[in-house]
């Protein structure tokens, strides 16, 4: 139930196209819905975060779909570029001891957009 | 620039030989967590302190342990290193206290690649 569950595992993607990255949930307790992005090397870093009372977010080139009663949210990120190309993780979270999230990651994209 | 810091960035130990890795931050946050990341894996959490408070998740082994002598710093000590603990680890902070309705961001280190021989 602790699961986060992500498809595909990786992505290939043409410049100027679509990604889209879909991850799906179990546990109802979760309220906080965060996307990270990792460039090889590096720590991963917030790339843009959902609460279950909105369907959708957007930032810029990135938008975050939800949908409460099907336990699912995706990313999708519009006219993808090469600078793109890193693993994205999606993650859950639940509340805890002195209102601190506990992230539930799950198991990673690993996305290439090609020129 | 505020930050969260991890050194080294690339630690080579032997079987068996206790190693320790150091995380710092500059945020001033309440929150500091250590996560293990093995190759193609997601991040997973194996501890964290709010302040002074440890909390250690249950599947975390016992080789593993952590202490935080204060609000900056933040270290992780590997006992007796296996070829299964090779792995990246990743220092996150967060500010914490915030309200159950709040955001608790937690932004992550570069992480130190641990290798064992």
């Amino acid at each position: 139930q602790q699961q986060v569950k992500q498809s595909p595992q990786s992505l290939i993607v043409q410049k100027g196209g679509i990604s889209i990255i879909n991850c799906a949930y179990e546990n109802t307790a979760f309220d906080y819905f965060p996307w990270y992005q990792q460039f090889p090397g590096k720590g991963p870093a917030l790339l843009i975060a959902i609460r279950p009372d909105v369907s959708e977010k957007k930032e810029g080139r990135f938008t975050i779909s939800f949908n409460k009663s099907a336990k699912q949210f995706s990313l999708h990120i519009m006219d993808s570029q090469p600078g793109d190309s890193a693993t994205y993780f999606c993650a859950a979270s639940e509340d805890l001891q002195y209102n601190t999230d506990k992230l539930i990651f799950g198991t990673g994209t690993r996305l290439q957009v090609f020129p | 620039d505020a930050m969260v810091i991890q050194n080294p960035r690339y630690q080579v130990t032997q079987f068996g030989k206790p190693v320790t890795l150091s995380c710092s931050q500059t945020l001033n946050h309440n929150v500091m967590y250590w996560y293990q990341q093995k190759s193609s894996q997601a991040p997973k959490l194996l501890f964290h302190y709010y302040d002074k408070d440890f909390n250690n998740e249950a599947d975390t082994p016992d080789n593993f342990q952590s202490r935080r002598p204060n609000t900056s710093f933040c270290f992780l000590d590997i006992r007796s290193p296996g070829l299964g603990d090779a792995a990246m680890y990743l220092c996150a902070t967060s500010r914490g206290g915030l309200g159950l309705a709040a955001t608790d961001t937690q932004y992550f280190g570069p992480g130190t690649r641990l290798t064992v021989l």
